[in-house]
């Protein structure tokens, strides 16, 4: 079946601008991650939700992170007043909540973001 | 805290030799593990995991892994390396006190190069 997409793909922006990143979870997996991957920090937790439970933001490297998943589907990540040092690739995952692939988290192929 | 090591920034074997990929972790309750495997400009692809029973873990590809719990490691290996297997390893460890949901703490990767 299709897996966890992301979009897009690469985006370039200058400093000081807002992005927003979109992430669309494998059918069925009530969980999702996001994760960021950078050459100097590795791969770190960003937020995770899990069905109708308030997120887990403790990841959040600053306020100027903040992320939302409408209708326990797609979620939206989203940078404001970027600054250089948030070029990474993110990631988002997902996962099931019960079955015999609990708590597996698949991957999409992330989102390159760069800041110019 | 939780916590992942990978000692080993790179990895260098010649094809047709079994590879071994490092990895200790520090939990404060039982340890799921995880390694995921990531090829140039993807994401990260799922290998195998660890959450109970058999030490001895099965995963794609070949690989296996070996739980052990005194020496808290978790090895990826497999005995016949293969160019195709070039790519850069994550080892991943989640509490289990934190119940079967939550964020993926990471490694800093290991760097695997098969040669022919």
């Amino acid at each position: 079946g299709a897996g966890v997409s992301q979009s897009p793909s690469n985006k370039v922006t200058e400093k000081g601008k807002d992005v927003e990143l979109r992430c669309d979870p494998i059918s069925g997996h009530t969980a999702l991650y996001w994760y960021r991957q950078s050459l100097g920090q590795g791969l770190e937790f960003l937020i995770y939700f899990q069905g109708n439970s308030a997120p887990d933001k403790s990841g959040l490297p600053s306020d100027r992170f903040s992320a939302e998943r409408t209708g326990g589907s797609v979620s939206t990540l989203t940078i404001q007043r970027t600054q250089q040092e948030d070029s990474a690739v993110y990631l988002c995952a997902s996962s099931l909540v019960t079955g015999p692939r609990q708590g597996t988290q698949y991957f999409g192929p992330g989102t390159r973001l760069t800041v110019l | 805290a939780q916590s992942v090591a990978q000692p080993e920034d790179q990895v260098n074997v010649a094809e047709g030799n079994p590879l071994t990929v490092k990895c200790t972790y520090s939990v404060s309750g039982n340890p799921y593990l995880f390694w995921y495997v990531q090829y140039p400009n993807r994401g990260l692809q799922f290998l195998l995991k660890y959450i109970t029973g058999d030490n001895l873990v099965k995963g794609s590809y070949g690989f296996e892994a070996e739980f052990n719990k005194s020496q808290t490691s978790f090895h990826l290996t497999k005995p016949s390396a293969l160019v195709s297997d070039s790519a850069l390893y994550f080892c991943a460890v989640r509490d289990s006190n934190g119940g079967s949901q939550g964020n993926l703490i990471f490694g800093k990767g290991t760097k695997l190069s098969v040669k022919p």
